[in-house]
């Protein structure tokens, strides 16, 4: 069964910096590329981030109202994704979801399944 | 803030029909990219309910049903049941953003 763990939420100060990570199983790390979403509290779904798998380089896109202040990373020894949030601010509180998209590289057409359970980030001081 | 547009909230009697749409522009869905959508129940992560317009995964019940025209996509759940009520969220990807963008989200609700 293919799933992805998030971990590493928490309550943190504005400005401050926290790493969640993604932790997949069930396929082949090195064969997929991942995304990142967020919700905000009661709010809609929004697009973070995506990594291209290590085929098609492993690079990276972001979302303009993150671009700068995330970086997504993989440990491929590890089997682990990341998500460091630098410069972190009071609207960036949200539940963070890892996923797997459809295609391993950044295309119009990709959709995301299966989703992680979350981690919650707090931002606020 | 999202691109894609959808009513905030459908309601129904059980097995009735009802229908969700999503309105886009001419950087997303009327540029010919395709619309997914996911269901997120209560208190749970999205789960993908239509890939590629109206292509249901293994698993989705056939009273789902998508459609695209122009610049908008629509989903349709027939014979509504309890177990519907959920979060609906439509995703495309958008030119102008250079990534993907999701709808604002409709709440269905069985009355």
């Amino acid at each position: 069964e293919v799933q992805l763990v998030e971990s590493g939420g928490g309550l943190v100060q504005p400005g401050r910096s926290l790493r969640l990570s993604c932790t997949p199983s069930g396929f082949t790390f090195g064969d997929y590329a991942l995304s990142w979403f967020r919700q905000a509290p009661g709010k809609g779904l929004e697009w973070v981030g995506f990594i291209r798998s290590k085929t098609y380089g492993g690079t990276t896109e972001y979302a303009a109202s993150v671009k700068g202040r995330f970086i997504i990373s993989t440990d491929d020894s590890k089997s682990i994704a990341y998500l460091q949030m630098n410069s972190l601010k009071t609207e960036d509180t949200a539940v963070y979801y890892c996923t797997r998209p459809r295609r391993a590289y950044f295309t119009t057409d990709n959709w995301f399944d299966p989703w992680g359970q979350g981690t919650l980030v707090t931002v606020s001081s | 803030q999202s691109v894609l547009t959808q009513p905030p909230s459908v309601s129904g009697a059980p097995g009735q029909r009802v229908t969700i749409s999503c309105t886009g522009g001419s950087s997303n869905i009327g540029a010919g990219y395709d619309v997914h959508w996911y269901q997120q129940l209560p208190g749970t992560v999205p789960k993908l309910l239509f890939y590629g317009n109206s292509n249901r995964p293994s698993g989705v019940p056939d009273r789902f049903s998508g459609s695209k025209s122009g610049t908008s996509a629509s989903l349709a759940i027939s014979g509504l049941q309890a177990e519907d009520e959920a979060d609906y969220y439509c995703q495309s990807y958008d030119s102008s953003l250079s990534g993907y963008v999701f709808g604002t989200g409709t709440k269905v609700t069985v009355l």
